[in-house]
């Protein structure tokens, strides 16, 4: 079945830690998303990429990096510059212009 | 930035009663979509009308598009326990990437 999977579900970090959050998919969309969802919010753009080796940045990029060196996989790094990282994340792909997005099942970090 | 904003943020009906929910948003834009969050879950696609639509149907749902007013309205008719959620607009308005709302809790009560 073709799919997105964000892994993993639950993410614990350590103060000053960065730590990355996978998101593959099999549905051989051209552009990826991340997105960051805090209680009561919609959500906010992170990174996006429509093409590999090619992405850039969204609303609240700041203590964030991202790669895409393949198409099916665009890994999202929180790092120790993000002061308030605690979150829902959730990537998505879709394919180009007019078409709407399939999301995965997220990421939830927390900061211990 | 949020481009679309949603109205009622939340909304009680019974079971088998229609849900209306509301979007209103700033900018042109090339198309309106809504999509439907289970807590804690990713975000489902349910609808994409483009701006120079002005009704679309799937199912049990309704979009509508007003782009004189930047408004879109979602009807869910003869609602189910199963529809209770959250529901999003999004806005593109160039540049293959979505705005989203604050979203619309929808409960619906058996």
């Amino acid at each position: 079945d073709g799919g997105i999977t964000q892994s993993p579900k639950y993410l614990f970090r350590k103060e000053g830690q960065n730590v990355t959050l996978s998101c593959e998919q099999n549905l051989n969309h051209d552009a990826m998303y991340w997105y960051r969802q805090d209680p009561g919010q919609g959500l906010r753009l992170i990174y996006y990429s429509q093409i590999v080796n090619d992405f850039q940045k969204g609303d609240i990029a700041e203590g964030y990096s991202v790669s895409r060196e393949k198409k099916e996989s665009f890994p999202l790094t929180v790092t120790s510059a993000q002061k308030n990282p605690t979150a829902f994340y959730l990537c998505a792909s879709s394919i180009l212009n007019n078409y709407g997005y399939t999301f995965g099942s997220g990421t939830r970090l927390t900061v211990v | 930035s949020q481009q679309g904003e949603e109205d009622p943020q939340a909304l009680s009906i019974q079971e088998g009663e229609n849900a209306t929910m509301n979007c209103s948003y700033k900018t042109s834009i090339n198309n309106l979509q809504w999509y439907r969050q289970n807590s804690g879950r990713g975000l489902v696609h349910l609808i994409l009308i483009r701006s120079n639509e002005r009704e679309k149907h799937s199912g049990r749902l309704r979009v509508t598009l007003d782009t004189s007013k930047k408004s879109s309205s979602l009807l869910i008719t003869a609602s189910r326990a199963a529809d209770t959620a959250s529901y999003f607009c999004a806005t593109d308005a160039g540049g293959n990437k979505l705005v989203f709302g604050a979203g619309t809790i929808l409960r619906v009560k058996s």
